[in-house]
């Protein structure tokens, strides 16, 4: 596909539960990025990979939250013992080195 | 700490208008400002990003003015059209690059036909 790609589009999982949420970037973007809206805000930065590695981390709000990229594409966002305060959308982005984000849709989570 | 404060949070404007959105920066490290359109359901969509070394910047009917001094720049949309009514966000990062990039907190905007 042409643009960034993420799945599932939309996730309902019970509180304490453990997610993964999967990003395909557009072919040959070397930046990865991972950003998370709550309904009525603008995305709020978790995590920057360049390569396998995460360039930045900063944004991850707590050690519940990991992210990897083994092979410098896929990237997955996982989230342990979900809280409710974890629902939003997740938005994965990429871009050729740092130039440009371009994002997908988003994969809408909700703990219930 | 809201390091990029958006205004107006709504705007009606009439088909043909101007929009004019705003927004102010507190970091001047920042040096990269790009604008993003997300329409519902979607996820945001690049419009048009300016650097600090012009003060404006055109591409068809979108215009971002910059003004350095004062730590601010606006998004200004030419002959509004009923297909622009989306959220648009303006935001900041440093280094002249998109890695973590700040929002600002989005304006709705709605163009009557």
């Amino acid at each position: 596909g042409a643009g960034v790609s993420q799945t599932p589009s939309n996730k309902v999982t019970e509180k304490g539960k453990y997610v993964e949420l999967r990003c395909d970037p557009i072919s040959g973007h070397t930046a990865l990025y991972w950003y998370r809206q709550s309904l009525g805000q603008g995305p709020e930065f978790l995590i920057y990979f360049q390569g396998t590695g995460a360039a930045d981390d900063s944004g991850l709000p707590n050690d519940r939250f990991f992210a990897v990229r083994p092979e410098g594409s896929v990237s997955t966002l996982k989230i342990q013992r979900t809280e409710r305060g974890d629902s939003a959308v997740y938005l994965c982005a990429s871009g050729i080195a740092n130039t440009e984000a371009f994002f997908g849709q988003g994969t809408r989570l909700t703990v219930v | 700490q809201q390091q990029v404060k958006q205004s107006p949070q709504s705007l009606i404007v009439q088909k043909g208008g101007i929009s004019i959105i705003n927004c102010a920066y507190e970091n001047t490290a920042f040096d990269y400002f790009p604008w993003y359109q997300q329409f519902p359901g979607k996820g945001p969509a690049l419009l048009i990003a300016i650097r600090p070394d012009v003060s404006e910047k055109k591409e068809g009917r979108f215009t971002i003015s910059f003004n350095k001094s004062a730590k601010q720049f606006s998004l200004h949309i030419m002959d509004s059209q009923p297909g622009d009514s989306a959220t648009y966000f303006c935001a900041a990062s440093k280094n002249q690059g998109a890695q973590k990039l700040v929002f600002g907190q989005g304006t709705r905007l709605t163009i009557n036909p």
